[in-house]
């Protein structure tokens, strides 16, 4: 079975402060998808990140990180300079290849960056 | 590009009463379209699997008498919450699969639809 574990349930900022988001995740396969998902209070999940399990590069994306471990089953997530923009509700997820592509979310973690 | 709507937005309904759910995928076709339910400050249940020309997969504890799915087209599946109690309030997010993303497996979402039955 499949697991991702976001520990962080909330996250308070000041503004222009660096914050990482982490996600731990379980799986068998050896082959699994990994991705970040936004939530803002409208709802919508907005995508920002995929990454399969066989590149570990990190990835940077403006103010956006990312830093897969999977040495540690870890996938964190680290917003620079963060804006009041920002704050919404961040879910890690995972999914094996084939097998219907089920996605596997975390619990999430709502930031919430102040003036 | 990798377009998803739902409608409505957001449905205000008497018990008993059933409510259909539209998600398309606007500027791509989706073999695969999923459906969620979210609660308050919780993390997104996935309901069922829906793949264009055949019946939905539903997960366990899912009534599919109750939340009938469609997936007639490439670009539309709709969600029908029958005879629909208070207990059915909720957030539904739908997602698709993009025909041309076979091996990049990401799901883009739609904006939602927040029902309330009174």
């Amino acid at each position: 079975a499949q697991k991702v574990t976001q520990a962080q349930t909330e996250i308070s900022v000041v503004e222009k402060e660096d914050v990482t988001l982490d996600c731990v995740y379980e799986t068998r396969d050896t082959t699994y998808y990994l991705f970040w998902y936004k939530q803002p209070p409208s709802g919508e999940l907005v995508f920002l990140i995929r990454r399969n399990s066989f590149d570990e590069q990190n990835e940077i994306s403006g103010r956006y990180s990312w830093n897969f471990q999977k040495s540690t089953s870890s996938f964190n997530f680290t917003i620079t300079a963060s804006q009041v923009v920002d704050s919404a509700v961040y879910f890690c997820a995972l999914t094996q290849t084939g097998g219907g592509n089920k996605l596997t979310f975390g619990t999430g973690t709502q930031l919430k960056v102040e003036l | 590009g990798a377009v998803v709507s739902q409608h409505p937005s957001r449905v205000i309904c008497k018990s008993g009463t059933s409510v259909k759910i539209e998600c398309r995928s606007l500027d791509f076709q989706a073999t695969t379209m999923f459906w969620y339910r979210q609660f308050p400050k919780q993390s997104l249940m996935l309901m069922a699997t829906s793949n264009e020309g055949s019946k939905a997969t539903y997960e366990q504890g899912v009534e599919k008498d109750k939340f009938l799915i469609n997936h007639a087209s490439l670009t539309l599946s709709t969600l029908t919450v029958t005879s629909a109690h208070p207990e059915d309030s909720s957030f539904y997010i739908c997602s698709a699969r993009s025909f041309r993303d076979l091996t990049q497996e990401t799901q883009y979402f739609g904006p939602g639809t927040r029902l309330l039955v009174l």
